[in-house]
């Protein structure tokens, strides 16, 4: 079945510093989704994709869409501390895209 | 417009009491989504429902568990008996039937059960 593969599992940064991540299917997908997750709250949407080669902006965040439809990345730039929290990326199942298939996360420390 | 909203946010219980955890969508979405979250599994669909009709259950992971939707703001989700290893965050999350993909979350109900 359609699997999400996210790297790296976590990571620990000092404020100030560029953080890039990944999210990698065996599969094809015709949409990306970048959720956060903050500690003891439910995942928010950040960046949606739907278009292969597409770059998108949210403030310091960055997300693109592979050109393979196979993978895409999150960028966040000049980390502070309320980036903490976890990192998923979700894509609609293929058989029905109101199923979400979701990678098991990116957590994220950062220290101040 | 306020969020998803959950009920209870923590609930502790013992082995074999019935658990029911409640959700009230953002008004105006009609579709509306049950899920589980463990440390080793992540985030696991249970059920989700249309225009209050459940559309697909595969998901739920036994008798156990089911799940009801009586009306457009409000779902509610049991687990009887409960079991330890139903031990998790629950969470409800709401989206629109425009086609996008975005589901909005409510804050989870942590559950525990000795």
């Amino acid at each position: 079945g359609q699997q999400l593969n996210q790297s790296p599992q976590s990571m620990f940064i000092q404020e100030g510093e560029d953080v890039s991540m990944n999210c990698t299917s065996s599969s094809i997908f015709n949409t990306w989704l970048w959720y956060k997750q903050d500690p003891g709250e439910g995942p928010v949407l950040l960046i949606a994709l739907y278009k292969a080669g597409e770059l998108t902006s949210n403030g310091r965040l960055t997300a693109q869409f592979g050109i393979t439809r196979k993978d895409s990345f999150l960028n966040i730039s000049a980390s502070i501390p309320s980036d903490v929290g976890i990192y998923f990326c979700a894509g609609p199942n293929a058989g029905n895209n109101r199923k979400l298939i979701w990678g098991l996360g990116t957590s994220l420390a950062v220290n101040p | 417009d306020a969020g998803v909203i959950q009920s209870p946010r923590h609930e502790v219980t013992e082995m074999g009491q019935e658990v029911t955890l409640r959700c009230k969508p953002i008004s105006g979405h009609d579709y509306l989504f049950w899920y589980r979250q463990t440390m080793m599994r992540g985030l696991e669909l249970l059920i989700y429902f249309n225009n209050n009709v459940p559309i697909d259950d595969s998901g739920m992971p036994e008798d156990r568990f089911s799940a009801k939707m009586p009306n457009a703001s409000f779902s509610t989700l049991k687990i009887q008996p409960s079991e330890p290893r139903d031990s998790a965050v629950y969470f409800c999350a709401s989206s629109l039937g425009t086609g996008t993909e975005t589901q909005y979350f409510g804050p989870g109900t942590r559950l525990l059960v000795l």
